[in-house]
């Protein structure tokens, strides 16, 4: 699977949005962009995945540039429960059991 | 639904004494993982399973052993705890569904000190 990298921290105001990059310069054709959110001590959340376009669902929007070497995600009204690590992995579409490669995230700080 | 759920949330072992972790899903998925986290990093993958009765090695499977006897339960064993496996482990289950094989359900971790 692609590496991935991401901001160590990144901070927010409330209500504002939040836009996490990433970067993926070596995905390839077949690999997903997926992320996920940790809040403090609990499991990690999936948050949303795509492929080649752009998706949006009820937690965030995922942008892929179209070359698709990187990757924003963003959380139009963070609040401060959005508080939380966020991981940006990259996996194979197909085959065997999803063996996603936590790195150390982007610690998103949001703020009043 | 459930989703994830694993027990002990916290135990405490002595060295060399052996213990294991039960992971349970509701959601009758195929797979299931555990993994490890250790202070300011990311998750390793021990084990992970398929189905039902296979189990394969990840990226740190050394001093652990896993069975998937039933669908819905997968087990984490330590035979011999060492204060290097003093850690946070969470089980995860995801679909078989290549569109969603990605989606991992996590469990809320058990927090484990080897003294």
């Amino acid at each position: 699977d692609a590496k991935t990298t991401q901001p160590t921290s990144m901070d927010c105001a409330e209500g504002r949005a939040a836009n996490l990059p990433c970067n993926h310069s070596t995905i390839s054709g077949n690999e997903y962009v997926y992320w996920y959110r940790q809040i403090h001590s609990q499991g990690p959340q999936y948050i949303i995945h795509g492929l080649k376009n752009n998706e949006t669902n009820e937690m965030a929007s995922l942008i892929i540039t179209e070359d698709r070497k990187s990757s924003t995600l963003i959380l139009p009204h963070a609040t401060l429960r959005d508080t939380a690590v966020y991981y940006c992995i990259v996996r194979v579409a197909f085959g065997t059991a999803s063996k996603l490669t936590f790195g150390t995230g982007t610690r998103l700080q949001v703020t009043l | 639904n459930a989703g994830v759920t694993q027990t002990p949330k916290f135990r405490v072992l002595k060295t060399g004494q052996s213990m294991t972790l039960l992971c349970a899903q509701d959601m009758n998925h195929e797979y299931m993982y555990w993994y490890r986290q250790d202070p300011g990093m990311g998750l390793r993958l021990i084990h992970y399973s398929v189905g039902e009765g296979t189990t394969a090695k990840g990226e740190v499977p050394d001093g652990y052993n896993v069975s998937r006897l039933k669908k819905q339960n997968f087990l984490l064993g330590l035979e011999s705890a060492a204060p290097s496996q003093t850690s946070v482990y969470f089980c995860a289950s995801s679909y078989l569904r290549v569109s969603r094989a990605g989606e991992l359900f996590f469990g809320e971790g058990s927090r484990l000190t080897v003294l």
